[in-house]
């Protein structure tokens, strides 16, 4: 089956530096890739979609200059979160899906921790 | 506004059956997911329903009805590992996933 890595699973980081999380489709060609964030004991919290090769369209109240997202290839998109502050601790998830197929591919998940 | 609804807490007893219902109203439909999610770990895929009825996959199954919004995810054989919580999430006309807020369901013994 189709399978998302993410990397790394888990971090903890300096308020005011930044965090680069990357997202993986091992078997697919992801034409579309979502962030998720995810605090504790909340649904998931759709921040951003992208697709390869375009500007990542971001939810409404997420900032576009925090968060980078690059999807420069078909296989890899990145999340960046820039001047990273403790509220920014977190659990990002990413999701991936083909032209293909209607079902959305989950990563295992990144819990961002900011001390 | 697109709104999807599912009750935030259920209890049953291990080796029971749960039905967990999620109503939804969205712009659209594409199809119906349910995901479960444990503590700490990402969701997983349980079932995909686009048109009505029901789909049976072992101990889960899941049912929908279009023209009433409704669908349900039902438990049987309840295992003390079925403890999570369980995501229900439409696909609208853009083919965005629009989530529910999850069911935790409690397992006892």
């Amino acid at each position: 089956g189709a399978v998302v890595s993410q990397h790394p699973s888990w971090v903890i980081c300096k308020s005011g530096t930044s965090v680069k999380i990357e997202c993986r489709s091992l078997d697919f060609q992801a034409t579309t890739m979502f962030w998720y964030r995810q605090f504790p004991k909340q649904s998931l919290m759709l921040m951003a979609t992208s697709n390869e090769g375009s500007k990542a369209t971001y939810e409404q109240g997420v900032e576009k200059d925090k968060f980078l997202i690059n999807h420069a290839s078909l296989t890899l998109s990145t999340l960046t979160v820039t001047s990273a502050h403790p509220e920014d601790s977190s659990f990002y998830i990413c999701s991936a899906r083909d032209r293909e197929d209607y079902e959305q591919y989950f990563g295992p998940g990144t819990r961002l921790t900011v001390t | 506004g697109q709104n999807i609804d599912q009750p935030t807490e259920m209890t049953a007893t291990e080796g029971a059956i749960v039905q967990i219902n999620c109503t939804y109203q969205t712009s659209g439909f594409n199809g119906l997911f349910w995901y479960q999610q444990h503590a700490g770990e990402a969701p997983t895929f349980l079932s995909y329903n686009v048109l009505d009825g029901l789909e049976e996959k072992g101990r889960f199954s899941s049912f929908l009805s279009r023209s009433k919004g409704y669908s349900y995810l039902l438990l049987k054989e309840l295992q003390m590992k079925d403890s999570a919580s369980y995501l229900c999430a439409v696909t609208d006309s853009n083919y965005q996933l629009i989530w529910g807020a999850g069911t935790k369901l409690i397992i006892k013994p």
